[in-house]
């Protein structure tokens, strides 16, 4: 059975760098089909997808972030990383990590178990 | 982007609920929904529109093509009070609806 285990600091200051980390257990990181994502969604809202990435690389962002915004695999490690950079109290959110596809749909079939991350002095 | 209708909505054990999500542009059926349950991360319910995943019960269904999209639980049953989320699988960047919370009345 897939998981996906999130790790990470749950307050960063403003206008510092919110790093999280994803480790896949139970299935392999470098499967043909799949691509592994963030999503966030700030309390009380709905959900925002932020980026998404291949095990050889290849990568997608939302436009509104992504300046700031970088996704970055470690196949031999089986994680995943974000790390979204000049963060502000509009970045407080719980950070997804899940598994998508590619072929198959770009869905989210499998998920973390959220992580709440506070922008705050 | 994806318009979900209602926010939200009051329903009774054992009435059927629909939720709608409308796309801006014709998405054709790539189309996924979500149940989250408080504090839990989303749950993939369906994918394609209307393919039900493995394990979701048969009173969930779901339908539409293009611009308009429809989830439909019949015989509300407790467990199914939750917040449903729709999704754009056609082409990145991804996108989601603003979420329909689905309470008891």
């Amino acid at each position: 059975q897939l998981q996906l285990q999130q790790s990470g600091p749950q307050l960063v200051k403003p206008s510092e760098t919110l790093s999280l980390t994803c480790t896949v257990s139970g299935d392999s990181i470098t499967g043909n089909d799949d691509y592994w994502g963030w999503i966030r969604q700030p309390p009380g809202k709905g959900l925002e997808w932020i980026a998404s990435i291949y095990y050889r690389g290849n990568s997608f962002y939302t436009p509104s972030l992504k300046s700031r915004v970088l996704i970055t695999i470690d196949a031999a490690r089986a994680q995943f990383y974000l790390n979204l950079t000049s963060v502000t109290a509009a970045d407080t959110a719980i950070y997804y990590c899940a598994r998508g596809g590619f072929w198959r749909g770009y869905y989210f079939d499998y998920w973390g178990q959220g992580a709440l991350v506070t922008v705050s002095s | 982007q994806l318009t979900q209708s209602p926010s939200s909505l009051s329903a009774s054990l054992g009435d059927s609920v629909t939720i709608t999500c409308r796309a801006s542009e014709d998405i054709g059926r790539s189309l996924a929904w979500y149940q989250q349950k408080p504090g839990k991360a989303p749950k993939l319910l369906m994918s394609s529109a209307s393919t039900v995943q493995s394990g979701v019960p048969s009173r969930f269904s779901g339908g539409g093509s293009g611009t308009d999209f429809t989830l439909t639980i019949s015989s509300l049953q407790p467990e199914d009070f939750a917040t449903y989320h729709c999704q754009q699988v056609k082409s990145y960047p991804l996108s989601f609806g603003g979420g329909t919370k689905v309470e008891i009345k």
